[in-house]
């Protein structure tokens, strides 16, 4: 079985400064994806970035960029000029590409807070 | 992109009584949605997933009679909390997508009270 590790349960940033967010994932799997999800206070989860395990290249989104260490199974997350708007609950996931279940396993979540 | 509309966003109900919630995907056709459970401050649990056509498969632990998933249509998905009790007070969330891509677009949530 799949399992994601978020050993940060909370984790502060000044404004427009740069904060790493950790995850670490087990799995025999060869094929997988890997996503960081957003909860803002709304609790709607945004996407926010998406890594396919073939690519070496780490993925990007704006001020969003991943750190995707195939060999040591990790994943984290840097957010770049952090703004008063990215305080949320961001919670990493894993999904298994070509498996019979298309589940989605989530890691338990770290609360960033972005200070004025 | 991919929307999904939850209803309703907030429902107090009386002990005892069922609840329903509607998850429905606005401009794609979800081939399997999936139902989670939330409590404040931790991450989402899966209660079920549920494809087109089909029964829902319930992890572990979820009572099948107590959350009812009905998936008639490929653009809607229901979660049915029958005689409910405080302790099923909770957030639901769900969440559709296309296997083709694992892009899940997620529900805004169903806040459930029950008094």
């Amino acid at each position: 079985a799949q399992t994601v590790t978020q050993s940060q349960p909370e984790m502060s940033v000044q404004e427009a400064e740069t904060v790493t967010l950790s995850c670490t994932y087990d799995t025999s799997e060869n094929n997988y994806y890997l996503f960081w999800y957003k909860q803002p206070p709304s609790r709607q989860m945004i996407l926010v970035i998406r890594q396919e395990a073939y690519k070496q290249q780490n993925a990007t989104e704006n001020r969003f960029s991943v750190n995707f260490q195939k060999a040591a199974k990790s994943f984290s997350l840097k957010i770049s000029d952090s703004q008063l708007g990215d305080t949320a609950m961001y919670f990493c996931a894993f999904i298994h590409s070509g498996g019979s279940n298309y589940k989605l396993t989530f890691g338990k979540g770290t609360l960033l807070t972005v200070n004025p | 992109g991919a929307v999904v509309s939850q209803h309703p966003s907030r429902v107090i109900c009386k002990s005892g009584t069922s609840v329903k919630i509607e998850c429905r995907s606005l401009d794609f056709q979800a081939t399997t949605m999936f139902w989670y459970r939330q409590f404040p401050k931790q991450s989402l649990m899966l209660m079920a997933t549920s494809n087109e056509g089909s029964k829902a498969t319930y992890e572990q632990g979820v009572e099948k009679d107590k959350f009812l998933i009905n998936h008639a249509s490929l653009t809607l998905s229901t979660l049915t909390v029958t005689s409910a009790h405080p302790e099923d007070s909770s957030f639901y969330i769900c969440s559709a997508g296309a296997r083709s891509n694992y892009g899940y677009t997620f529900g805004s949530g169903t806040r459930l009270t029950v008094v």
